[in-house]
């Protein structure tokens, strides 16, 4: 089956500092890729829905000169969180989409925890 | 996108079987419905998938009623392992993007 993977897998830094966490397809090629943000205890929470060789399309509320999606190739998107602070530290888990059976689904990555100081 | 509406908990003991109900009462011809799974601190993970009547795999089942407004998770024989939080989703063609809803945290207790 699809396999996605992300880098790192948990992350410490310090205020102010930006960070950057990439989510690859390993063995399909993805187009499209979405990244979603998770707080304890919650739901997923779509962030971004990210296009190969174009700009990324923002959910209401996400500040996109904040939260930087590159998706520069058909098997790799890039989340920098830039100047993180303290209220950004969360789970963040990218997928992308392949056909599945008769429809398709999305496969996610393992997730990034991001703990800012 | 057709919005999900799921219990938000369950409770289970080992060997039993489960059943989870979710409703997507405006879902459209092309969607279909699709169950995740995920523990904690993990991405979510496929369980099934399917368009009407009843699907089987080796984990789950999923029965969908004729007119598509309602569908039903089933687990049988739990275990602690299963203990997660299972999300029902629709999900359309093409590049749509997912909105998830509040899942249903199910607690296997031995």
């Amino acid at each position: 089956g699809a396999v996605v993977s992300q880098h790192p897998s948990r992350v410490i830094c310090k205020s102010g500092t930006s960070v950057k966490i990439e989510c690859r397809s390993l063995d399909f090629q993805a187009t499209t890729m979405f990244w979603y943000r998770q707080f304890p205890k919650k739901s997923l929470m779509l962030m971004a829905t990210s296009n190969e060789g174009s700009k990324a399309t923002y959910e209401q509320g996400v500040e996109k000169d904040k939260f930087l999606i590159n998706h520069a190739s058909l098997t790799l998107s890039t989340l920098t969180v830039t100047s993180a602070h303290p209220e950004d530290s969360s789970f963040y888990i990218c997928s992308a989409r392949a056909p599945r059976g008769l429809g398709e689904t999305q496969y996610f990555g393992p997730g990034t925890r991001l703990l800012v100081l | 996108l057709a919005k999900t509406t799921q219990p938000i908990s369950m409770d289970s003991y080992e060997g039993q079987e489960v059943n989870i109900t979710c409703s997507h009462n405006n879902i459209a011809t092309n969607d279909y419905i699709t169950w995740y799974q995920q523990f904690p601190s993990q991405g979510p993970r496929f369980i099934i998938q399917g368009y009407k009547t009843k699907v089987t795999n080796e984990v789950a089942s999923l029965f969908i009623p004729a007119d598509r407004k309602s569908s039903t998770l089933s687990l049988p024989r739990v275990s602690l392992s299963d203990t997660a939080v299972y999300y029902c989703l629709v999900e359309g063609t093409g590049f749509q993007k997912l909105v998830f809803g509040t899942g249903t945290r199910l607690l296997v207790s031995p």
